[in-house]
């Protein structure tokens, strides 16, 4: 059964003290990993795809990198307003082109 | 301005109703999605179309049911068979397969 696992499951950081999120798959040709953002109580909001190992997008203070069993997203010097719940998601095999999400890793940057 | 747009926000229901989620979009997207997220919960999916006149169930479609006989739109009906509909649903469409999603801003819905 595919699967999408996210750890921790909550970060807390100092403004400026970086870190990073992890996302592990289990899914047979993985055909893209996709990383987003989500503030409470609205809709997730698209940050990057990745597709292929080695690969690494970057937007701001976020750089997110993949290997060939998990991806990292990697905050660098963190602000306040990066605070969010962060989802992974990779395609779901048995649904087309619907996607399995993690749980999330909810991140809370105090100033 | 594109987008997609779920309607209402906010919805409250008794028990034993029947309730249907607006979703829109106009993005030209082919595939529209719905998915369900509980507090603590991952996004689980419910129905997806990847073309007109054409849907499929997703992992916790009882329940539930969905039309898409226009390609902007998607609507989800929570029927009274659901047996614990309280949940904030979420609506995405997408441009084609392995591609990014966008979501639409969510509809809460309470039932009492």
């Amino acid at each position: 059964e595919d699967q999408v696992t996210q750890s921790p499951e909550a970060l807390r950081l100092q403004e400026g003290e970086s870190s990073s999120l992890n996302c592990s798959y289990t899914v047979s040709g993985l055909r893209g990993l996709f990383w987003y953002r989500q503030d409470p109580g609205k809709g997730p909001e698209f940050l990057f795809t990745l597709y292929s190992a080695g690969e690494e997008k970057e937007k701001e203070r976020l750089k997110a990198t993949l290997t060939k069993k998990e991806s990292f997203l990697h905050i660098t010097a963190p602000k306040p307003e990066d605070s969010a719940t962060y989802l992974c998601a990779v395609p779901h095999n048995q649904a087309g082109t619907a996607l399995i999400f993690g749980k999330g890793t909810t991140l809370s940057v105090s100033s | 301005d594109g987008g997609i747009t779920q309607s209402p926000k906010y919805l409250f229901r008794k028990e034993g109703q029947n309730v249907t989620l607006s979703c829109e979009q106009n993005l030209n997207h082919d595939a529209m999605y719905w998915y369900r997220q509980d507090p603590g919960q991952g996004l689980r999916l419910i129905y997806y179309s990847q073309i007109v006149n054409d849907f499929q169930k997703g992992d916790i479609a009882e329940g539930y049911s969905v039309s898409r006989e226009k390609k902007e739109s998607f609507p989800l009906t929570v029927t009274s068979a659901q047996k614990n509909p309280t949940a904030f649903y979420l609506c995405a469409s997408s441009k084609g397969p392995y591609l990014e999603q966008y979501f639409g801003p969510g509809t809460r819905l309470t039932v009492t």
